[in-house]
């Protein structure tokens, strides 16, 4: 049973550039949370989705957006990149049914802002 | 604001000992619990979690302890071993479903053997 995938592992983007980090979530959970961790820091949630749509958002501005497909994989997208953006950004699945109690990690993607 | 308050930054155990991480919190309406442990470049894994209508839950060497009252949680990891040596993350949420989790800031632990 295939965990939180996470792509790619590393990423290294220059100030202002934009991008897209992808997540495929455990098998039988359809929802996805994305999260940022800064060095030393514990993961600040950024938004959720469920159904294709945003469902909650924490406090990120508009320059985070994301996407869910059908499948329930989804994608997070960083626009303008600030140098403060630099940080291990971390996928999380739940269920539905399971009452997303449960969230289950990806690796994460370190993205490097320089 | 939602807080969890976590202690110590860091800890220090010798091989076989009991290490103990502590977290308040301030929200009422939090009813689950969970911790998570963190190796270097990896994830945070889902380690051990509790809801408020238990005061105790054990699974192997992990036990979390809840007061209700007080607002605060603690994580015990008995025998401590070398393999132990993570970093290791209170968080909380609501009831309602897709509730975030608000995590604390960590606790490094080291096993010396």
């Amino acid at each position: 049973d295939a965990g939180v995938t996470q792509s790619p592992t590393h990423l290294i983007k220059t100030r202002g550039q934009q991008v897209t980090l992808r997540c495929s979530p455990k098998s039988g959970h359809d929802t996805v949370s994305w999260y940022q961790q800064a060095l030393g820091q514990g993961p600040q949630f950024i938004f959720q989705y469920y159904e294709e749509e945003e469902r909650q958002r924490g406090n990120f501005p508009d320059r985070f957006s994301g996407h869910q497909f059908p499948n329930y994989s989804s994608e997070l997208n960083v626009n303008a990149l600030l140098l403060g953006d630099s940080a291990l950004y971390l996928c999380a699945s739940s269920s539905t049914g399971q009452g997303h109690y449960e969230q289950y990690f990806g690796p994460g993607t370190r993205l490097t802002v320089t | 604001q939602q807080q969890v308050k976590q202690s110590p930054q860091s800890l220090i155990v010798q091989k076989g000992g009991i290490s103990i991480i502590n977290c308040a919190y301030e929200n009422t309406a939090f009813d689950y619990f969970p911790w998570y442990q963190q190796f270097p470049g990896k994830g945070p894994a889902l380690l051990i979690a509790i809801r408020p209508d238990v005061s105790e839950k054990k699974e192997g060497r992990f036990t979390i302890s809840f007061n209700k009252s007080a607002k605060q949680f603690s994580l015990h990891i008995m025998d401590s071993q070398p393999g132990d040596s993570a970093t290791y993350f209170c968080a909380a949420r609501g009831y309602q479903a897709g509730t975030a989790l608000i995590f604390g800031k960590g606790t490094t632990l080291s096993v010396s053997s």
